[in-house]
């Protein structure tokens, strides 16, 4: 069964530093990796994703992402924060035979002025 | 606009009711699903439909039903048995297909108890 770890609840930057946002997963074969945002009282909202090929993704917002295979992980990457981006995010996966999309606990981004 | 529409925002439910939560899409996508979030444990799968009248149990249906008479429509039933619904409750469509097409989402409803 697949499955996905954001080992931070919470991760602190200030505006303009670089972020990153941690994501492991684990599932058979080769995965589809997704990241999502949500917005407090809001539904996600689609950032990127990983089908094959090149391991750097670029996706909405100016956030990119690195999948590493030997690693099992697909972190989430913005090079300079805004405080526009404090959010709560949710790493995903699927397996790709599969029909569930498993989500990560999701990791709260804090972006301090 | 297309999108995905639930409602009520919010939601009160009194002890051995059952209520209804509606998601409607007009995105023309075959697939829905609706998925219940607590705090710090992410989403969970209750429900998933991926034609019409069709659906499956996800990992946490008990105390859930729900139904598919219509392509645009997934409503979900929050039954009596379902003794702690107190949680915010996400819909979702994707379009058939390859399965890495991202899911897109509705802006939830919070069900609480009285």
């Amino acid at each position: 069964a697949q499955s996905v770890a954001q080992p931070e609840d919470q991760v602190n930057v200030a505006e303009g530093n670089p972020l990153t946002v941690k994501c492991t997963y684990s599932v058979s074969g080769n995965p589809y990796l997704f990241w999502y945002v949500q917005y407090p009282n809001r539904g996600l909202q689609f950032l990127l994703k990983y089908i094959t090929g090149d391991n750097l993704v670029k996706g909405s917002y100016g956030f990119e992402a690195e999948f590493n295979k030997s690693q099992t992980s697909f972190h989430l990457k913005k090079p300079s924060a805004l405080v526009s981006d404090s959010a709560l995010y949710f790493c995903a996966v699927r397996d790709r035979g599969g029909n569930k999309l498993v989500f990560g606990a999701g990791t709260i981004l804090r972006v301090k002025s | 606009d297309g999108g995905i529409t639930q409602s009520p925002k919010y939601l009160f439910r009194k002890e051995g009711q059952n209520v209804t939560l509606s998601c409607e899409q007009n995105l023309n996508h075959d697939a829905m699903y609706w998925y219940r979030q607590d705090p710090g444990q992410g989403l969970r799968l209750i429900y998933y439909s991926q034609i019409v009248n069709d659906f499956q149990k996800g990992d946490i249906a008990e105390g859930y039903s729900v139904s598919r008479e219509k392509k645009e429509s997934f409503p979900l039933t929050v039954t009596s048995a379902q003794k702690n619904p107190t949680a915010f409750y996400l819909c979702a469509s994707t379009r058939g297909g390859p399965h890495h097409q991202p899911q897109h989402f509705g802006d939830g409803t919070r069900l609480s108890i009285l």
